[in-house]
């Protein structure tokens, strides 16, 4: 079975500093894809940066970077230069299966408090 | 390039009752999902659409259908509303490659069952 596990409900961190969320995931497939969203008060969901299983480097956007240890099957997304409108709850997803049974499965969120 | 729109924004239903959605996604992309998010079950797949054929299905009932038009609108329906039903609905409108994948969701339609 698929399953993503964030077990950080809830963070802290100052502003301009770094912070990594935690994502771990387990699968049995051996193509997926592992994506990271933001979701502002607002409820948006806001595509951050995505990191296909066979890509061998971790997937950068901006100040979004994906820490991708396949062995570990860890996705950890690390902010760097954090700012205050960083402040929501963010979501580690993963899509599993093959074309035709994809499956989008997403953690339950860590939500991240940016401090001036 | 405008992004995706949802309407409508926000619905009151009564059990019992049937509900349609609608999504319009960017401009381009042909395929289109649809997600439930709730604070008990968190976000849920429903199912995806691509060019006017659904290709991938969550575990939902047979309550929860969809369909899109050869504009790439999507639509969902849900028949039979239960109390359960209420939740923010997501459309999310997706370009996938070899390397790459990106969904851009719109604002939601907020569904409250009565």
């Amino acid at each position: 079975a698929q399953k993503i596990t964030q077990t950080q409900p809830g963070m802290f961190v100052q502003e301009k500093e770094a912070v990594t969320l935690d994502c771990t995931y387990d699968t049995s497939d051996q193509s997926y894809g592992l994506f990271w969203y933001k979701q502002p008060s607002s409820g948006e969901m806001i595509f951050l940066i995505y990191q296909g299983s066979y890509d061998e480097q971790n997937a950068t956007e901006g100040r979004y970077s994906l820490n991708f240890q396949k062995a570990r099957k860890s996705a950890n997304l690390v902010i760097s230069a954090s700012q205050l409108g960083d402040s929501a709850m963010y979501f580690c997803a993963m899509r599993g299966g093959t074309s035709g049974t994809y499956k989008y499965i997403f953690g339950t969120g860590t939500r991240l408090k940016v401090l001036a | 390039k405008a992004g995706v729109t949802q309407t409508p924004r926000y619905l009151i239903k009564t059990r019992g009752q049937q509900v349609t959605l609608s999504c319009s996604p960017i401009s381009g992309h042909r395929s289109v999902s649809w997600y439930q998010q709730t604070p008990g079950q968190g976000l849920q797949f429903l199912f995806e659409y691509f060019s006017e054929t659904q290709r991938n299905k969550g575990n939902f009932p047979g309550r929860f259908s969809g369909r899109q038009f050869s504009n790439s609108r999507s639509e969902m329906n849900v028949s039979t509303l239960e109390l359960g039903d209420s939740a923010l609905y997501l459309c999310a409108s997706s370009r996938r490659t070899t390397h790459q994948e990106t969904q851009y969701f719109g604002p939601g339609t907020r569904l409250l069952v009565l």
